[in-house]
């Protein structure tokens, strides 16, 4: 069964202290990976797709990478308005639908 | 350029009663989906519409039912509510397929 899951849960950082968020994948024909951001009421609001292994993408003070078995999001330099969920999904073989992970839930402290 | 557009916002409704939650999907998008968000989980996949038929549905009861039209707009019908159902519905419209999904802010619906 194609499965997503992400860690850890929940992430308290400094502001400017760099960390990464992991996101696992078991899934049979990846057709690709993506990363939202969460604000608590809110839809997800879409930050990077990724295709395939070794690919990276990068905005702002975020950069996504992705291998064959999972992916990270690299946050460097995180400021407060960083605090969010963000929540990674993956599109896979025949589907049409987004299979997602729980979220890790960040928060920056000033 | 408008986005995903989702009304309500908040609604509030009894057991037993039926909601309509509706959805625009962001201009040029010709596909909508609709998902189910309870608290502190991720969102689950109710169903996809495209050219107004259903194109794939999630793991959800037949009291769930949708609909699209032929301006690509698209509704939510949930039958019998309980509680179990109240949750955040968000609806997400993209281009034939789950690439570049422009997601709504969501209508919260609570039952009591």
């Amino acid at each position: 069964e194609d499965q997503v899951t992400q860690s850890p849960e929940a992430l308290r950082l400094q502001e400017g202290e760099s960390s990464s968020l992991n996101c696992s994948y078991t899934v049979s024909g990846l057709r690709g990976l993506f990363w939202y951001r969460q604000d608590p009421g809110k839809g997800p609001e879409f930050l990077f797709t990724l295709y395939s292994a070794g690919e990276e993408k990068e905005k702002e003070r975020l950069k996504a990478t992705l291998t064959k078995k999972e992916s990270f999001l690299h946050i460097t330099a995180p400021k407060p308005e960083d605090s969010a969920t963000y929540l990674c999904a993956v599109n896979a073989g025949n589907n049409r639908k987004l299979i997602w992970g729980l979220g890790t839930s960040l928060a920056v402290n000033p | 350029d408008a986005g995903v557009t989702q009304s309500p916002t908040h609604l509030i409704k009894t057991r037993g009663q039926q909601v309509t939650l509706r959805c625009s999907p962001k201009s040029g998008h010709d596909t909508v989906s609709w998902y189910q968000q309870a608290l502190g989980q991720g969102p689950q996949f109710i169903f996809q519409y495209y050219e107004e038929e259903e194109r794939q549905r999630g793991n959800f009861p037949d009291r769930f039912s949708g609909h699209q039209f032929p301006n690509y707009s698209s509704e939510l019908n949930v039958n019998a509510l309980l509680l179990g159902d109240s949750a955040l519905y968000l609806c997400a419209s993209s281009l034939q397929g789950p690439e570049g999904y422009t997601f709504g802010s969501g209508t919260r619906l609570t039952v009591v």
